[in-house]
């Protein structure tokens, strides 16, 4: 069956730079699209972009340029999202969730990670 | 971007009632619409997508309708499991966006 299992939650401080992973299993990694996914109390869920596992391609929401950088690791079947230059707006729950090949649908999601950015 | 405005943004019903979300696209997004319910402390589940289309293994007593560009989410019989938040996402065109959510609750 097709699993996200995302990282543990991380305290970071501010200014420095975190990376999440998302370890797929159930299904071809290639061949499906990974999205990130922001959530918080005030501004709800917010999509931050997609990387095509396959090619390495990505898209990204304008908002988050700059701030977020997708990756994967196709031996893995791991996909990565950095943040960096971490202040206390990014502290939230980031989730992964797939797109089934040829949709754009958000069909299985990861768990979550909690992010918490202090000093 | 597109906005998805979606009501209410929270609502109390009794078991078997009918309950109505819906969702107001600012622009024509046909039919790529999404609905999702999120239980406290886990990621969100996918409940209808194209915008008419039940995702497998959701209960038949959930269904997505359209008119125009108002998107309906309609459980027929609400059931004790069903309280949650439950938002819409549009796929259309880049950004996603999702509605702002509707928190439901048994009265």
């Amino acid at each position: 069956q097709v699993q996200l299992q995302q990282s543990g939650a991380e305290l970071v401080k501010p200014g420095t730079s975190v990376k999440l992973s998302c370890k797929a299993s159930g299904y071809t990694f290639t061949s499906n699209h990974m999205n990130w996914i922001k959530q918080t109390t005030g501004q709800g869920l917010e999509w931050i972009g997609i990387i095509n596992p396959g090619s390495g391609g990505t898209s990204y929401n304008v908002k988050f340029k700059g701030k977020a950088t997708l990756t994967v690791d196709k031996s893995s079947s791991t996909a990565f999202m950095q943040l960096s230059s971490l202040t206390p707006e990014d502290s939230a729950v980031y989730y992964c969730a797939r797109s089934p090949r040829g949709d754009w649908r958000l069909d299985y999601w990861g768990q979550g990670v909690m992010v918490t950015v202090s000093s | 971007d597109i906005q998805m405005t979606q009501s209410p943004a929270s609502l109390s019903a009794s078991l078997e009632e009918i309950v109505t979300i819906t969702c107001q696209a600012s622009q024509d997004i046909g039919n790529w619409l999404a609905w999702y319910q999120q239980k406290p402390g886990k990621s969100p589940q996918l409940l209808i997508y194209g915008a008419t289309s039940l995702a497998d293994g959701v209960p038949s007593r959930f269904s997505g309708s359209r008119s125009g560009t108002q998107y309906s989410l309609k459980i027929s019989r609400l059931q004790v499991e069903d309280p949650g938040i439950y938002y819409c996402l549009q796929g259309y065109s880049a950004p996603l966006t999702f509605g702002s959510g509707t928190k439901l609750e048994i009265k």
